[in-house]
């Protein structure tokens, strides 16, 4: 059963700690995504990596850096965690041909600020 | 600027009868659209898809219809169940990278 795996189910971290999101996935994909669901905003990309060392900003990259040194694993980390990053969080990869196979999401990570 | 659109937050819908979650798109170069259902504390899982060569794609209970010239697309649900409870997000290709563009999802009641 291929799987993405994140660390992590709940999180809770104070304001200004760095945190660190991890994801792994077994199905050899070339393209990892994370994404933050908050209500009424649907899904949006933070960042995206389609080869190892490789990464791109998505559309709020914001107070966000990622680490992709292996194929199967990305690393999300909040530099100085803020209130207003408390969210779910949720990696995604897929195949190098990518969007019509669809993604495979992790179960998701929540995490609160306080 | 919203390329995919969901414009209904939520719906309720009785159980045994049809759900029907809209949603719209602005990129004429999309080719390929995708439906994913989200329970709460779970990450999405893929429900179905179709390309822009079709119109229709009819997986057991949910069926999407593609109508291009509106630029619009619609997943039934036939019949409804309560465990088809969850957040539907529609999502959409263009082919020419990695990513794809989601809608902001429809939450969907099934109520018994």
């Amino acid at each position: 059963d291929v799987k993405v795996t994140q660390s992590s189910r709940y999180l809770v971290k104070r304001t200004g700690e760095k945190v660190f999101l991890e994801c792994v996935q077994d199905m050899d994909h070339e393209n990892m995504f994370w994404y933050r669901q908050d209500p009424g905003l649907g899904l949006r990309l933070i960042y995206f990596s389609y080869d190892v060392k490789m990464k791109e900003k998505g559309d709020i990259p914001e107070g966000y850096s990622v680490s992709r040194e292996k194929k199967e694993r990305f690393s999300l980390i909040l530099e100085s965690a803020s209130t207003n990053q408390t969210s779910m969080y949720l990696c995604a990869s897929s195949q190098s041909t990518g969007a019509t196979y669809g993604y495979t999401f992790g179960s998701g990570t929540r995490l609160t600020v306080v | 600027d919203q390329q995919v659109k969901q414009n209904s937050p939520s719906l309720s819908v009785q159980e045994g009868r049809i759900s029907i979650l809209n949603c719209d798109y602005t990129n004429s170069m999309f080719d390929y659209f995708l439906w994913y259902k989200k329970y709460p504390a779970e990450g999405p899982t893929f429900l179905i898809s179709i390309s822009s060569i079709k119109d229709k794609n009819e997986d057991g209970r949910f069926t999407v219809f593609l109508n291009k010239s509106a630029k619009h697309l619609s997943l039934h649900i036939v019949p409804s169940q309560p465990g088809d409870s969850a957040v539907y997000f529609c999502a959409a290709s263009d082919g020419s990278n990695y990513q794809l563009i989601w809608g902001a999802g429809t939450k969907l009641i099934i109520k018994p």
